[in-house]
C-alpha cells in the first residue's frame, strides 16, 4: 500500500520567515494530496489539496507543489504568523482507494513572534 | 458554520472491555469516516462509510472493530474487545460527496485510554 514521509517533523521559524514542508509517497498511482493544519487541542482541518495534472497550486500565504516523476509534494507558507503555529499533515490517496487518504507523520510548525 | 461533533471526548476502559464512540457528522453529508491516530504517530484510516455500508477498510479495521449509522443522525464505532493497543485518538469525519472531490470535516476526537 502507500507509505507517505513527512519531514520535517519539528519547524521553528522567525515570524515573517518562509516554512517548508516536505513529503514523499511511494504509490505512483497516488493522484489526490491534501494538507491538514491541526491547532494543538482542535480538530484536523483542510487547509490546501493539489491533485496531480497540476503542478503548483496557491491560496494566499499558502502553496503546494507536485513532482509526480520525483513523487513528492511539498507546503509553501510564506510571511509566516503566529497563528500559523500547529501541526501540519500531508495525505495521498489513490483512485484505486479513493476514500482512503495515507497521512504523514506531521510536521510541528512554531512561528517565533 | 456546522461542525461533526463527537462524544465523549475521553474514554477510559478496561482491556477487553466493548466500548461505543460516537460521532454527528454534518447533515447533509452522506459519506462518513473514521481515523485513529496513536500518540505521536500519524493517522490511519479505519473505515469509510457511504449509503449505509462499509465502503472502504484498512487493514487495522478488523473484526474487532464495526460501524454503524443507527439512525439519520449518528455514526458509530463499535471495539468489541479493547486491547491495549487500541489507546489512541479516534477522528470521526465527514463529506458531503467523495472525499477526493470534496472536503473532509474531522470532529475533534475521542481520546480512547485502555488500561
Amino acid at each position: 500500500g502507500e507509505n507517505v514521509e513527512q519531514h520535517p517533523s519539528t519547524l521553528s521559524v522567525q515570524e515573517g520567515d518562509s516554512a517548508v514542508i516536505k513529503c514523499t509517497y511511494s504509490d505512483s498511482a497516488s493522484n489526490y494530496f491534501p494538507w491538514y493544519k491541526q491547532e494543538l487541542g482542535k480538530r484536523p482541518q483542510l487547509i490546501i489539496d493539489i491533485r496531480s495534472n497540476v503542478g503548483e497550486k496557491k491560496d494566499q500565504r499558502i502553496a503546494v507543489t507536485l513532482n509526480k516523476t520525483a513523487k513528492h509534494f511539498s507546503l509553501h507558507i510564506t510571511e509566516t504568523q503566529p497563528e500559523d503555529s500547529a501541526v501540519y499533515f500531508c495525505a495521498a490517496s489513490a483512485p484505486n482507494t479513493g476514500n482512503q487518504f495515507y497521512f504523514g507523520t506531521g510536521t510541528s510548525l512554531t512561528v517565533i513572534p | 458554520e456546522p461542525e461533526v461533533t463527537q462524544t465523549p471526548s475521553h474514554q477510559v476502559t478496561q482491556m477487553g472491555q466493548e466500548v461505543i464512540l460516537r460521532c454527528v457528522p454534518i447533515s447533509n453529508h452522506l459519506y462518513f469516516y473514521w481515523y485513529r491516530q496513536i500518540l505521536g504517530q500519524k493517522v490511519e484510516f479505519l473505515v469509510s462509510f457511504y449509503n449505509n455500508e462499509i465502503s472502504e477498510k484498512s487493514e487495522i479495521f478488523d473484526d474487532q472493530f464495526s460501524v454503524e449509522r443507527p439512525d439519520g443522525s449518528n455514526f458509530t464505532l463499535k471495539i468489541r474487545s479493547t486491547k491495549l493497543e487500541d489507546s489512541a485518538m479516534y477522528f470521526c469525519a465527514s463529506s458531503v460527496g467523495t472525499p477526493r472531490v470534496n472536503t473532509q470535516y474531522f470532529g475533534p476526537g475521542t481520546r480512547l485510554t485502555v488500561l
